[in-house]
């Protein structure tokens, strides 16, 4: 069976902490992406990447950055968390098909 | 840049009507497009994807969607909806000319069954 994996499904981190949200996927893709989902506004990509060390930004990147330094694990990283960062974050993998599979979410409370 | 609008933030349909959740796409070729649907507290699962070929695709669930090229539609359609339904809905798109490429999801459509 395919798999996303997701560090944590809970965090609750403190304001102007720097947090790590760390992905894991078993299927040897290319590509993976990191996406936040708040109600409303669907999913919105923060960052992707296509291959080791290679990333490019998504529609909303201010605030993080990303590290790829393996083919299987894509990390993203908030330098300095905000409460309105709080949100459910994403992270997806896919190959030449485009075919995203997803982990199970992280839920980021900033407070 | 390409963009998914999915008009209907929210639908109820009674239990075994038929249903439709539009979905419109912006970009300049022809892309792979998709339908995930994600149950409460559950994690997104692909529907169904088109790239090519015909037009009408089938998917999981009994679900199915039309590729319209002249009106940038992707539109997902069940003929009769149960109430293990009730969840919600994304729209995404893909560039065709690269697999080294973002996928843009629209903002979703919540789905609601009526008895």
């Amino acid at each position: 069976d395919v798999k996303v994996t997701q560090s944590s499904r809970y965090l609750v981190k403190r304001t102007g902490e720097k947090v790590f949200l760390e992905c894991v996927q078993d299927m040897d893709h290319e590509n993976m992406f990191w996406y936040r989902q708040d109600p409303g506004l669907g999913l919105r990509l923060i960052y992707f990447s296509y291959d080791v060390k290679m990333k490019e930004k998504g529609d909303i990147p201010e605030g993080y950055s990303v590290s790829r330094e393996k083919k299987e694990r894509f990390s993203l990283i908030l330098e300095s968390a905000s409460t309105n960062q709080t949100s459910m974050y994403l992270c997806a993998s896919s190959s030449g098909d485009r075919e995203a599979f997803f982990g199970q979410g992280t839920r980021l409370t900033v407070v | 840049a390409q963009s998914v609008t999915q008009p209907d933030i929210h639908i109820t349909v009674s239990e075994g009507a038929s249903l439709e959740l539009r979905c419109n796409y912006s970009y300049g070729a022809t892309p792979y497009l998709f339908w995930y649907v994600q149950s409460p507290g559950q994690g997104l699962q692909l529907l169904l994807k088109y790239f090519s070929g015909d037009t009408l695709v089938q998917g999981i669930k009994g679900f199915e969607a039309e590729f319209k090229r002249s009106q940038s539609s992707f539109n997902l359609r069940k003929p009769s909806v149960h109430w293990s339904d009730a969840a919600e809905y994304f729209c995404a798109v893909a560039p065709g000319y690269s697999s080294a490429s973002k996928i843009i999801f629209g903002s979703g459509t919540r789905l609601s069954i009526r008895p």
